[in-house]
């Protein structure tokens, strides 16, 4: 059973970084085919997908973040992490890593991480 | 691709089914086309994929369907647990994108 889980600060303020890494267990990040994702949600509902990665492959995001997110991959950790670059409060939100994207559903979730851009 | 998702609340009886819809801004390739459930607190938790397809161990009081643009979730035999906001997902084209849940709640 694979298993994902997330880590990084909690609290952050504006134009900062936002760094957040995903850890996956029961599976290697770079066996098979599978694409490696970031979404978040600001609230219970509103679900966005950030980017993906592939451990072979160039990371894709999502246009809408404009540039401001890096996404990259750790095959020795089996780790995979997100940065986001000059945060406001409109990225509050709860940060999911999870394995899919890239014509695969997202089948595997890690717990979420809760995630505040306040001064 | 927009998903637009109906309708916004559902509020039934146990027992009883329910159909959720979900309907895309342009054909879609069916087989790129997912459900999910999420209950409060959690991680959303696929259930279908493939528009039809159940996930490992999701019962088969849970099915899929289309037509066109048009998708649908139903649920039958309605339990308490099945509350939970239920989002739609293309994964044809990118960017990926949810549609914005549907409450379904069980009273």
């Amino acid at each position: 059973q694979v298993q994902l889980v997330e880590s990084g600060p909690g609290l952050l303020k504006p134009s900062q970084t936002l760094s957040l890494t995903c850890t996956v267990s029961g599976g290697s990040i770079s066996s098979g085919d599978y694409y490696w994702s970031w979404i978040r949600q600001h609230s219970e509902k509103g679900l966005e997908w950030i980017g993906y990665i592939h451990y072979k492959e160039n990371p894709y995001n999502n246009p809408s973040l404009k540039g401001r997110i890096s996404i990259s991959v750790d095959t020795s950790r089996n780790q995979f992490s997100l940065n986001l670059l000059s945060v406001t409060a409109a990225d509050t939100a709860v940060y999911y890593c999870a394995r899919g994207g890239g014509h695969h559903h997202f089948d595997f979730w890690g717990q979420g991480a809760p995630v505040t851009v306040s001064s | 691709i927009v998903l637009m998702q109906s309708p916004a609340t559902l509020s039934l009886s146990p027992g009883e089914s329910a159909t959720l819809s979900c309907r895309a801004s342009q054909i879609i390739g069916s087989i790129y086309f997912a459900w999910y459930q999420q209950k409060p607190g959690q991680a959303p938790r696929v259930l279908i994929y493939g528009a039809s397809s159940r996930a490992t161990g999701i019962p088969d009081r849970f099915s899929g369907s289309w037509s066109g643009t048009n998708f649908a979730l139903t649920i039958n035999r309605l339990e308490p647990e099945d509350s939970a906001i239920y989002f739609c997902q293309q994964y044809a084209g990118s960017p990926e994108t949810f549609g914005q849940g549907t409450r379904l709640e069980i009273k």
